[in-house]
């Protein structure tokens, strides 16, 4: 049974183009992650939900769209791709996010690559 | 200067040798402290966690923490084959709902 899915593992497209990510977890967390990792594994965060709200919101381009229907699932949307959003995007849940906000189970990640 | 500093690595090494692993950190706040492991091609997995400082061990594994040096590692003892993997240290602040993480170590355990 998987904890954390998502969809599609692999992106390629071409710039400009529009695309979503999918995120779903079935561990009931009231917290997910949306999360960048770039060619030197470098991790970080983009944003975090809370029971459907908006947590964090790091430095990101506003081209990038998070949308939490429910608590179990985290979309990501990147309107007008760019070169530079190459990388592997990583959905993550956890317990809260505060307490237990250190034990983060993380998706198998999407490879996006921008032609 | 990053917040969490880690040695990218490659780290080679052969089976059955004590692995050190370490990263250093800038900011005083942290007060969790966290080593994940990922495998090639897949997400991290939560290896090991300590609050503030000290040692905590588990099987093969032992987290250490210096807050006062800013400084933690993750030993491996006897490692194995398939301990090879990229080892990601991450902190957060307490109350903080964010990881930070270093950049991850890629470890190889040579049979």
């Amino acid at each position: 049974d998987t904890a954390v899915s998502q969809t599609p593992k692999y992106l390629v497209t071409q710039m400009g183009n529009d695309k979503s990510i999918k995120c779903e977890q079935n561990l009931g967390h009231d917290t997910m992650y949306w999360y960048k990792q770039d060619s030197k594994k470098f991790l970080k965060i983009m944003f975090s939900y809370n029971n459907k709200e908006l947590i964090i919101n790091e430095t990101v381009p506003n081209r990038f769209s998070p949308k939490s229907p429910d608590k179990a699932h985290l979309n990501l949307h990147i309107n007008s791709l760019e070169l530079g959003d190459s990388a592997v995007y990583f959905c993550a849940s956890s317990q809260d996010g505060y307490g237990r906000g250190y034990e983060q189970y993380f998706g198998p990640g999407t490879r996006l690559t921008v032609t | 200067q990053k917040e969490v500093e880690q040695d990218p690595g490659p780290l080679s090494v052969p089976e059955g040798a004590i692995v050190s692993l370490n990263c250093t950190y800038s900011n005083s706040a942290f007060q969790y402290f966290m080593w994940y492991r990922q495998y090639s091609r897949k997400g991290p997995e939560l290896l090991m966690y300590t609050y503030s400082s000290g040692n905590k061990e588990d099987g093969r594994f032992t987290a250490q923490v210096d807050k006062s040096s800013k400084y933690i590692s993750l030993f491996i003892r006897d490692s194995q084959p398939s301990d090879s993997a990229t080892y990601l240290c991450a902190m957060s602040a307490k109350g903080a709902q964010k990881l930070v993480f270093g950049q991850g170590t890629r470890l190889t355990i040579n049979p």
